[in-house]
């Protein structure tokens, strides 16, 4: 069965200090995004990526950094991470017809 | 500036009865409109979808209702059931954005009670 997994499931991490996140997918998709959910917000896109090797921003880009190192995977680095880094980030791909199949998310607390 | 506005916010309904969640966007060249049914500590999942073409999709007891020149849409659950409790988000997409770049409502939380 197609999935999109994704790891570590919750995390806490100091201000100031580095997280990576990570994605992967078994869908053979070539589409790959990262969205982060606040508390009575809906998903607002970070970055995205259509082909291995290349991000591309999204809606709130700011503070965070993407690697897609292979088609299979999709990275979500905070270099400098802060407070309000705090939420939940969710991984999805997708193909040419738009259906994005989402991951279980990343609990983030930073402290 | 919100570019997709859901409402009502929360919503309960009986068992049997249905629950109608709205949703209007501001951006008219947005040609995609896919629901997602959330469950606490899941990610989200398509539900049902339509195409700015169709005025009307129907998949069992789940049907959108759009209107294009009122730039509105509508999510019906007929014979609502426990299961059906979530939260659904209206999101929309435009056909010459990058594939799948979607923006999201922020979501109306439904609860069934039996």
């Amino acid at each position: 069965e197609a999935a999109v997994t994704q790891s570590p499931r919750s995390k806490v991490a100091v201000t100031g200090g580095k997280v990576t996140l990570s994605c992967h997918q078994t869908n053979n998709h070539d589409y790959m995004y990262w969205y982060r959910q606040d508390t009575g917000h809906g998903l607002r896109l970070i970055h995205y990526s259509y082909v291995a090797d290349s991000t591309e921003k999204g809606d709130i880009p700011d503070g965070y950094k993407a690697s897609r190192p292979s088609q299979e995977n999709f990275s979500l680095i905070l270099e400098l991470a802060s407070l309000s880094q705090t939420a939940v980030y969710f991984c999805a791909s997708s193909d040419a017809r738009d259906e994005q199949y989402f991951g279980p998310g990343t609990r983030l607390t930073v402290l | 500036q919100q570019q997709v506005r859901q409402s009502p916010q929360s919503l309960t309904v009986w068992e049997g009865e249905t629950a109608i969640l709205n949703c209007s966007y501001e951006d008219s060249t947005f040609n995609y409109f896919p629901w997602y049914q959330q469950f606490p500590g899941e990610g989200p999942a398509l539900l049902i979808s339509i195409r700015s073409v169709s005025d009307k999709k129907e998949d069992g007891r789940f049907t959108i209702f759009f209107n294009k020149r009122e730039k509105k849409l509508s999510l019906h659950i007929t014979d609502s059931q426990p299961g059906d409790s979530a939260t659904y988000f209206c999101a929309a997409s435009e056909g010459t954005q990058v594939v799948g770049q979607l923006t999201f409502g922020r979501g109306t939380r439904l609860q069934v009670y039996a």
